[in-house]
């Protein structure tokens, strides 16, 4: 039982260089997030979807791209890496946001060099 | 500001002592309140939700305060295993949408 797979788990990149993060759920949940997390702050939603097909914008979706063709899976991409996105990203799932409880893959550290 | 705002600590407590620490909010329309609990270099996971008439699991209960808009956590009998950050959420409805608002949590060391 898998829950939320994040993929790759570590990652550096040089800046200017692009790259893909995988969201994978076998929960069957409609909602998924992608948070990011740094040192001394809450986590900050940077984009969601609420089903397939579907995307918003967060708090901090600048410099962020998503996608979800399928239910299970949600991408985040990073066309141009900064320095500034150097974080810790988490994708988390919910059936509905009424629900509360927020399922967590186990987060991708990337560090823009 | 911040919406959600937390003590980031960090607490140190001893080994079987008893320690609390509250989570004020900004909005008077948010609606639910949950405790998550985040090991080091893990992911958050859901200790307990808060609700209005206050909640108990084991060693661990939770209040909501509307009136002064904060909930609290408080931790009986404290274990070294419950040395973590300690996030609260707060679930605000505003028309038709729900947000979710995260402390940056406080952190948690229970010393032997």
């Amino acid at each position: 039982n898998a829950g939320v797979t994040q993929t790759p788990k570590f990652r550096v990149l040089k800046t200017g260089q692009s790259m893909t993060l995988l969201c994978a759920q076998d929960m069957n949940h409609e909602y998924m997030y992608w948070y990011r997390q740094d040192p001394g702050m809450g986590l900050r939603l940077i984009h969601y979807s609420v089903g397939e097909g579907t995307t918003a914008k967060g708090e901090v979706p600048d410099g962020y791209n998503v996608s979800r063709l399928k239910k299970q899976n949600f991408l985040l991409g990073l066309e141009s890496a900064a320095p500034s996105q150097t974080s810790v990203y988490f994708c988390a799932t919910t059936p509905s946001i009424s629900y509360g409880e927020l399922f967590f893959g186990e987060g991708s550290r990337l560090t823009v060099l | 500001r911040k919406e959600v705002e937390q003590d980031p600590g960090p607490f140190n407590v001893p080994e079987g002592a008893t320690v609390a620490f509250n989570c004020t909010y900004s909005n008077s329309a948010s609606q639910s309140f949950f405790w998550y609990r985040q090991d080091c270099r893990k992911e958050p996971k859901l200790l307990m939700s808060v609700y209005s008439s206050g909640n108990e699991d084991g060693r661990f209960t939770a209040q909501l305060n509307r009136a002064s808009q904060y909930i609290s956590l408080l931790i009986r009998d404290s274990k070294l295993s419950d040395s973590a950050t300690y996030l609260c959420v707060v679930n605000t409805r505003e028309k038709s949408n729900y947000q979710l608002i995260w402390g940056a949590g406080t952190k948690l060391i229970i010393k032997p």
